[in-house]
Protein backbone atom coordinates (compact mmCIF):
# COMPACT_ATOMS: atom_id res chain seq x y z
CA UNK A 1 0.00 0.00 0.00
CA UNK A 2 1.54 2.84 -1.25
CA UNK A 3 2.32 5.70 1.43
CA UNK A 4 0.37 8.87 1.45
CA UNK A 5 2.24 12.54 0.68
CA UNK A 6 0.96 16.23 1.60
CA UNK A 7 0.99 18.83 -0.26
CA UNK A 8 1.14 17.84 -3.73
CA UNK A 9 2.32 20.74 -5.30
CA UNK A 10 4.39 23.39 -3.27
CA UNK A 11 5.62 26.64 -4.99
CA UNK A 12 8.86 28.80 -2.86
CA UNK A 13 10.68 31.78 -3.51
CA UNK A 14 14.36 31.10 -2.74
CA UNK A 15 15.38 31.16 0.73
CA UNK A 16 12.01 30.01 2.12
CA UNK A 17 11.44 27.34 4.16
CA UNK A 18 8.84 24.35 3.07
CA UNK A 19 7.63 20.57 4.98
CA UNK A 20 6.80 17.81 2.92
CA UNK A 21 5.16 14.84 4.73
CA UNK A 22 4.66 11.48 4.56
CA UNK A 23 2.20 9.13 6.60
CA UNK A 24 1.00 4.97 5.96
CA UNK A 25 -1.54 3.08 7.61
CA UNK A 26 0.63 0.37 8.16
CA UNK A 27 3.59 0.42 10.09
CA UNK A 28 6.74 2.18 8.67
CA UNK A 29 9.62 0.09 9.41
CA UNK A 30 11.88 2.40 7.12
CA UNK A 31 11.10 5.71 5.53
CA UNK A 32 13.07 6.37 2.64
CA UNK A 33 13.15 10.08 0.15
CA UNK A 34 13.95 10.84 -3.04
CA UNK A 35 13.82 13.10 -5.17
CA UNK A 36 13.72 13.28 -8.96
CA UNK A 37 14.20 16.05 -11.64
CA UNK A 38 12.41 16.59 -15.02
CA UNK A 39 12.74 13.75 -17.24
CA UNK A 40 15.29 11.94 -15.05
CA UNK A 41 14.97 9.22 -12.90
CA UNK A 42 14.67 9.82 -8.97
CA UNK A 43 17.66 9.62 -6.82
CA UNK A 44 18.22 8.92 -3.17
CA UNK A 45 17.87 11.58 -0.60
CA UNK A 46 17.99 9.86 2.68
CA UNK A 47 16.86 6.64 4.59
CA UNK A 48 15.39 6.60 8.37
CA UNK A 49 15.74 3.36 9.76
CA UNK A 50 14.48 4.23 13.90
CA UNK A 51 11.87 6.36 15.16
CA UNK A 52 12.51 9.58 15.63
CA UNK A 53 15.80 9.67 13.87
CA UNK A 54 16.66 13.03 11.72
CA UNK A 55 18.87 13.20 9.22
CA UNK A 56 20.41 15.81 6.99
CA UNK A 57 21.24 15.92 3.35
CA UNK A 58 22.76 19.92 2.28
CA UNK A 59 19.99 22.03 3.62
CA UNK A 60 18.15 18.83 3.61
CA UNK A 61 16.61 17.25 6.23
CA UNK A 62 14.16 14.75 7.77
CA UNK A 63 12.54 12.96 10.50
CA UNK A 64 10.82 9.79 11.47
CA UNK A 65 8.01 9.12 13.74
CA UNK A 66 7.70 5.59 14.16
CA UNK A 67 4.38 5.38 16.49
CA UNK A 68 2.74 8.32 14.39
CA UNK A 69 3.92 6.25 11.07
CA UNK A 70 4.59 9.84 9.87
CA UNK A 71 8.01 11.36 8.19
CA UNK A 72 8.90 14.60 7.10
CA UNK A 73 10.81 16.21 4.68
CA UNK A 74 12.19 19.46 5.65
CA UNK A 75 13.18 22.27 2.52
CA UNK A 76 15.54 25.16 4.40
CA UNK A 77 16.58 27.87 3.07
CA UNK A 78 15.51 26.60 -0.86
CA UNK A 79 17.83 26.66 -3.37
CA UNK A 80 16.79 26.88 -6.92
CA UNK A 81 18.60 23.47 -7.26
CA UNK A 82 15.54 22.33 -5.39
CA UNK A 83 13.06 22.01 -7.82
CA UNK A 84 11.97 18.50 -8.52
CA UNK A 85 9.45 16.27 -7.24
CA UNK A 86 9.79 14.89 -3.85
CA UNK A 87 8.80 11.07 -3.51
CA UNK A 88 8.81 9.61 0.00
CA UNK A 89 9.23 5.58 -0.07
CA UNK A 90 8.10 3.13 2.99
CA UNK A 91 8.93 -0.40 3.09
CA UNK A 92 7.54 -3.42 4.11
CA UNK A 93 10.22 -6.56 3.97
CA UNK A 94 12.01 -6.59 0.65
CA UNK A 95 8.96 -4.06 -0.81
CA UNK A 96 9.65 -0.37 -1.05
CA UNK A 97 6.51 1.21 -2.18
CA UNK A 98 6.22 5.29 -2.84
CA UNK A 99 3.90 7.99 -2.23
CA UNK A 100 2.11 10.20 -5.64
CA UNK A 101 5.49 12.41 -5.01
CA UNK A 102 5.31 16.14 -4.13
CA UNK A 103 6.29 18.68 -6.55
CA UNK A 104 8.40 21.80 -5.62
CA UNK A 105 9.22 24.74 -7.67
CA UNK A 106 11.73 26.76 -5.91
CA UNK A 107 11.83 30.82 -8.14
CA UNK A 108 14.15 33.32 -8.05
CA UNK B 1 25.80 5.44 -9.91
CA UNK B 2 25.20 1.44 -9.11
CA UNK B 3 25.19 0.69 -13.16
CA UNK B 4 21.68 0.35 -14.02
CA UNK B 5 20.76 0.08 -17.55
CA UNK B 6 17.68 -0.64 -19.61
CA UNK B 7 16.84 -1.43 -22.67
CA UNK B 8 15.15 -0.55 -25.29
CA UNK B 9 15.18 3.29 -23.95
CA UNK B 10 11.91 4.14 -26.09
CA UNK B 11 9.36 1.53 -27.66
CA UNK B 12 6.16 1.91 -29.34
CA UNK B 13 4.36 -0.71 -29.86
CA UNK B 14 0.50 -1.57 -31.04
CA UNK B 15 -2.30 -3.39 -28.76
CA UNK B 16 -1.85 -7.22 -28.14
CA UNK B 17 1.45 -7.20 -28.83
CA UNK B 18 3.79 -8.77 -26.03
CA UNK B 19 7.08 -6.69 -24.87
CA UNK B 20 9.80 -7.27 -22.87
CA UNK B 21 11.87 -4.85 -21.23
CA UNK B 22 15.30 -5.44 -20.01
CA UNK B 23 17.13 -4.17 -16.94
CA UNK B 24 20.55 -5.03 -15.93
CA UNK B 25 22.99 -4.35 -12.90
CA UNK B 26 26.18 -4.53 -12.20
CA UNK B 27 26.46 -4.20 -8.87
CA UNK B 28 25.57 -7.62 -7.64
CA UNK B 29 22.25 -5.91 -5.69
CA UNK B 30 20.36 -8.85 -4.58
CA UNK B 31 17.06 -6.92 -5.01
CA UNK B 32 15.64 -5.72 -8.13
CA UNK B 33 12.08 -4.08 -8.81
CA UNK B 34 9.93 -2.46 -11.73
CA UNK B 35 8.13 0.69 -11.29
CA UNK B 36 5.84 2.54 -13.83
CA UNK B 37 5.57 6.38 -13.32
CA UNK B 38 2.35 7.81 -14.30
CA UNK B 39 1.11 11.07 -13.46
CA UNK B 40 -0.98 11.68 -10.53
CA UNK B 41 0.44 8.51 -9.14
CA UNK B 42 3.94 8.29 -8.52
CA UNK B 43 6.19 5.42 -8.74
CA UNK B 44 3.85 2.25 -8.05
CA UNK B 45 5.57 -1.19 -7.76
CA UNK B 46 4.82 -3.93 -10.76
CA UNK B 47 6.47 -6.81 -9.50
CA UNK B 48 10.09 -7.38 -7.47
CA UNK B 49 12.91 -9.90 -6.78
CA UNK B 50 14.78 -10.70 -4.15
CA UNK B 51 17.20 -13.04 -5.60
CA UNK B 52 17.63 -15.07 -8.82
CA UNK B 53 14.47 -16.86 -9.63
CA UNK B 54 12.11 -15.06 -6.50
CA UNK B 55 9.78 -12.74 -7.76
CA UNK B 56 6.77 -11.41 -5.87
CA UNK B 57 3.82 -8.96 -7.27
CA UNK B 58 3.89 -5.46 -6.43
CA UNK B 59 0.72 -3.16 -6.39
CA UNK B 60 -0.08 -2.91 -10.00
CA UNK B 61 1.12 -6.68 -11.11
CA UNK B 62 -2.09 -7.30 -13.18
CA UNK B 63 -0.90 -7.89 -17.15
CA UNK B 64 3.07 -7.88 -15.93
CA UNK B 65 4.88 -11.21 -15.69
CA UNK B 66 8.82 -10.95 -14.34
CA UNK B 67 11.93 -13.10 -14.69
CA UNK B 68 14.94 -13.40 -13.11
CA UNK B 69 17.24 -16.16 -14.04
CA UNK B 70 20.54 -13.92 -13.58
CA UNK B 71 21.30 -11.86 -10.50
CA UNK B 72 22.03 -9.06 -13.37
CA UNK B 73 19.25 -9.34 -15.13
CA UNK B 74 15.39 -8.62 -14.37
CA UNK B 75 13.05 -9.13 -17.73
CA UNK B 76 9.46 -7.36 -17.20
CA UNK B 77 6.97 -8.50 -19.40
CA UNK B 78 3.83 -7.77 -20.97
CA UNK B 79 1.90 -10.39 -22.26
CA UNK B 80 -0.37 -8.56 -24.65
CA UNK B 81 0.17 -4.93 -24.42
CA UNK B 82 -3.09 -2.29 -23.94
CA UNK B 83 -2.82 1.63 -24.10
CA UNK B 84 -3.47 1.52 -20.23
CA UNK B 85 0.20 0.04 -20.33
CA UNK B 86 1.42 3.54 -21.61
CA UNK B 87 3.87 4.39 -19.07
CA UNK B 88 7.60 5.00 -18.32
CA UNK B 89 9.08 2.02 -16.47
CA UNK B 90 11.93 2.31 -13.64
CA UNK B 91 13.88 -0.32 -12.63
CA UNK B 92 15.47 -0.15 -9.33
CA UNK B 93 18.17 -2.31 -7.49
CA UNK B 94 18.45 -2.12 -3.92
CA UNK B 95 21.42 -2.15 -1.41
CA UNK B 96 24.83 -0.06 -0.93
CA UNK B 97 25.63 1.11 2.53
CA UNK B 98 22.37 2.95 3.46
CA UNK B 99 20.28 0.26 1.77
CA UNK B 100 18.78 2.60 -0.86
CA UNK B 101 17.48 2.23 -4.09
CA UNK B 102 19.32 2.75 -7.31
CA UNK B 103 17.31 3.59 -10.46
CA UNK B 104 18.06 3.14 -14.13
CA UNK B 105 17.56 5.94 -16.35
CA UNK B 106 13.35 4.55 -17.32
CA UNK B 107 12.02 3.34 -20.81
CA UNK B 108 9.39 5.07 -22.30
CA UNK B 109 6.77 2.58 -23.42
CA UNK B 110 3.80 3.80 -25.99
CA UNK B 111 1.05 1.25 -26.95
CA UNK B 112 -1.07 2.38 -29.77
Amino acid sequence: QQPVQSPQAVILREGEDAVINCSSSKALYSVHWYRQKHGEAPVFLMILLKGGEQKGHEKISASFNEKKQQSSLYLTASQLSYSGTYFCGSTNDYKLSFGAGTTVTVRA
Amino acid sequence: DAGITQSPRHKVTETGTPVTLRCHQTENHRYMYWYRQDPGHGLRLIHYSYGVKDTDKGEVSDGYSVSRSKTEDFLLTLESATSSQTSVYFCATRGGPSDEQYFGPGTRLTVT
